[in-house]
């Protein structure tokens, strides 16, 4: 089964870097996964798209501060220069054969 | 590109709802389209989907054969036909663009709309 790990919560200083996780399920490593940033009040937004080789490709206007990377079943997104305006919940979404989503349970990022 | 959902409210269990999604600032009948909802507290959860042409339709477990999605490029329009609502339905809504152009199957979302939200409530 096609499943994304998430960790609840994460937090770090205003001004420092943070490092997200989502973890792909058994059998299911190779797999590509998005980030998606959801604000308070707002949309969810796209960042960027992760494959298993770290490559990544960004959406449209992200800052150079959000960058992907990939370690085995693990997909990260790192904020560098963390500002206020990145306080939201992080979501990676991945997809299967013909039309299976599958969402990661989010992450609920606070900046101190 | 610009999503822009509409036609949320508050609903008795067991009635019916039908949200909207317009769409600007791309070839809407050239991109698929899904519906994903967020309940209150909780994360982000599938919905529909629906393929570029309107041939392809696909459901999560939780709402098939309650709810329909359907497409109408002429008005660049998505829709979530919601019936038999219940409780548990109650959500914020959000339709996303699929990446893939001329897709038939599911890839990353690119683009989000802000949101409705449907309360279902006696």
């Amino acid at each position: 089964q096609l499943v994304l790990t998430q960790s609840p919560s994460a937090s770090a200083s205003l001004g420092a870097s943070v490092k997200l996780t989502c973890t792909l399920s058994s059998g299911h490593t190779t797999y590509a996964i998005a980030w998606h940033q959801l604000q308070p009040g707002k949309g969810p937004r796209y960042l960027m798209k992760v494959d298993n080789d770290g490559s990544h490709s960004k959406g449209d206007g992200i800052p150079d501060r959000f960058s992907g990377s990939s370690s085995g079943a693990e997909r990260h997104l790192t904020i560098s220069s963390l500002q206020s305006e990145d306080e939201a919940d992080y979501y990676c979404q991945t997809w299967g054969t013909g039309v299976l989503v599958v969402f990661g349970g989010g992450t609920k990022l606070t900046v101190l | 590109v610009q999503l822009v959902e509409s036609g949320g409210g508050v609903v008795q269990p067991g009635k019916s709802l039908r949200l909207s999604c317009v769409a600007s600032g791309f070839t809407f009948g050239t991109y698929a389209m899904h519906w994903v909802r967020q309940a209150p507290g909780k994360g982000l959860d599938w919905v529909a989907f629906i393929s570029y042409d309107g041939n392809g339709k696909y459901y999560a477990d939780s709402v098939k054969g309650r709810f329909t999605v359907s497409r109408d490029d002429s008005k660049n329009t998505l829709y979530l036909q919601m019936n038999s609502l219940r409780t548990e339905d109650t959500a914020v809504y959000y339709c996303a663009r699929d990446s893939l152009f001329e897709g038939r199957g599911a890839s990353k979302f690119d683009y989000w709309g802000q949101g409705i939200l449907a309360t279902v409530s006696s």
